[in-house]
């Protein structure tokens, strides 16, 4: 059980176009999805948290106009680059937590390359 | 600040070397202590949460242990296909938040 899954697992932009990402919980209801960026051989960076039906809560330094999140489901929350540019080159994970034991299982990654 | 900190950052043991990976934690109000084990080019894959002191929790060759201070990730006999990057994260207060550890990346080789 405590399956997540995303949506596409890779891709290529040019500079200057929007991305979305999905996220999705497959075996259980996620009460709330968190969305975090990592560089190479760095660790996990959280982005946001978003709770099903609210706006989301952003880390510092991360801008939230850039990064639009929609979480309009208990088990689907979309990440939206908006305006790529290289420097938002990077692989996003999206994570999952429901309500027992508050583990946060994660989905496999999106790689992202803006050209 | 909140701190979670790993060592050794890289580890290369033959395979059946028995070793323990190290994470410290100086967290206000331990929520739960996180275990995750993740491959190159893939998401975080879940293994253990511990919660209070004296806990302990086994899963194959795997054996984590929390104190309070810090929490071991004990392996037993391993295996090639051991080798991934392993990952604490704690959880503190009333926050779902997970902060990570940077890791240890270990190698098993055959």
């Amino acid at each position: 059980g405590a399956v997540v899954s995303q949506h596409p697992s890779w891709v290529i932009c040019k500079s200057g176009t929007s991305v979305k990402i999905e996220c999705r919980s497959l075996d259980f209801q996620a009460t709330t999805m968190f969305w975090y960026r990592q560089f190479p051989k760095q660790s996990l960076m959280l982005m946001a948290t978003s709770n099903e039906g609210s706006k989301a809560t952003y880390e510092q330094g991360v801008e939230k106009d850039k990064f639009l999140i929609n979480h309009a489901s208990l088990t689907l929350s979309t990440l939206t680059v908006t305006s790529a540019h290289p420097e938002d080159s990077s692989f996003y994970i999206c994570s999952a937590s429901g309500s027992v034991g508050n583990e946060q299982f994660f989905g496999p990654g999106t790689r992202l390359t803006v050209l | 600040e909140d701190q979670v900190t790993q060592s050794p950052e890289a580890l290369r043991l033959q395979e059946g070397e028995s070793s323990s990976l190290n994470c410290s934690y100086t967290v206000s109000g331990l929520r739960g202590l996180f275990w995750y084990r993740q491959d190159p080019g893939k998401g975080p894959e879940f293994l253990f949460t511990l919660y209070s002191a004296g806990e302990e929790k086994e899963k194959e060759r795997l054996k984590a242990t929390l104190t309070k201070k810090e929490s071991f990730l004990h392996i037993t006999a391993p295996k090639p296909e051991d080798s991934a990057t392993y990952l604490c994260a704690s959880t503190q207060g009333g926050s779902e938040k997970l902060v990570f550890g940077k890791g240890t990346k270990l190698t098993v080789n055959p």
